[in-house]
């Protein structure tokens, strides 16, 4: 089983919809959560941080994490083609070594104008 | 303004070549880490290295890997003897303290023929 789980796609949505995307964990000393965002052939760029627990937004985009279920959740209201990436999510441990991100593989998403 | 910088953005060796990779931090990280990404995987950490000094190296293979942050100049990933195998993307991220957001460049392309 793999640390962090994610559901590949493709996922595809007219322009304007919600965006739902989400993994599963394993591992219960996860305490921070990210997700990123992948364009083709590019580096990930860092979307939202989470500590623990709860909600948090940021303009069109809402992480949610439920550690009790070990699931992470990121939406993103009224999509945009320029949405089009592939999001993946991450996470790491307390204790210094926070650096030590463990990812899922991504989710590819198209919004269609 | 430059974000991380890697080069070559594509590298293609024949197997049992060696493989080097740089990477320069953002202007005021001193902070390096190696992560490698293969094809429908997650990105997975490698290395963790500060100036002239490997901090955290669990995530790179035994053999013929190896990395340095040298004084002056560029973080080096070094692939000896290359196999089929290491046929990935290698990202590197920089930060500015061992903790924090992770700024990443926009990889390195091997294939290995």
């Amino acid at each position: 089983q793999k640390e962090v789980e994610q559901d590949p796609g493709p996922l595809s949505v007219p322009e304007g919809a919600i965006v739902s995307l989400n993994c599963t964990y394993s591992n219960s000393a996860f305490q921070y959560f990210m997700w990123y965002r992948q364009y083709s052939r590019k580096g990930p760029e860092l979307l939202m941080y989470t500590y623990s627990s709860g909600n948090k937004e940021d303009g069109r985009f809402t992480a949610q994490v439920d550690k009790s279920s070990k699931y992470i959740s990121l939406f993103i209201r009224d999509s945009q083609p320029s949405d089009s990436a592939t999001y993946l999510c991450a996470m790491s441990a307390l204790g210094g070594n926070d650096y030590k991100l463990s990812f899922g593989a991504g989710t590819t998403v198209t919004v269609r104008a | 303004n430059a974000g991380v910088m890697q080069n070559p953005r594509h590298l293609v060796r024949r197997r049992g070549q060696e493989a080097r990779l740089r990477c320069s931090p953002m202007k005021g990280h001193s902070h390096v880490y190696w992560y490698r990404q293969l094809p429908e995987e997650g990105l997975k950490f490698m290395v963790y290295l500060q100036k002239e000094n490997i901090i955290d190296e669990s995530g790179m293979p035994k053999e013929r890997f190896s990395a340095e942050f040298p004084k002056e100049g560029p973080s080096i990933l070094r692939i000896q003897q290359v196999v089929r195998g290491d046929s990935a993307a290698y990202f590197c991220a920089s930060s500015e303290r061992n903790t924090g957001e992770l700024f990443f460049g926009e990889g390195s392309r091997l294939t290995v023929l």
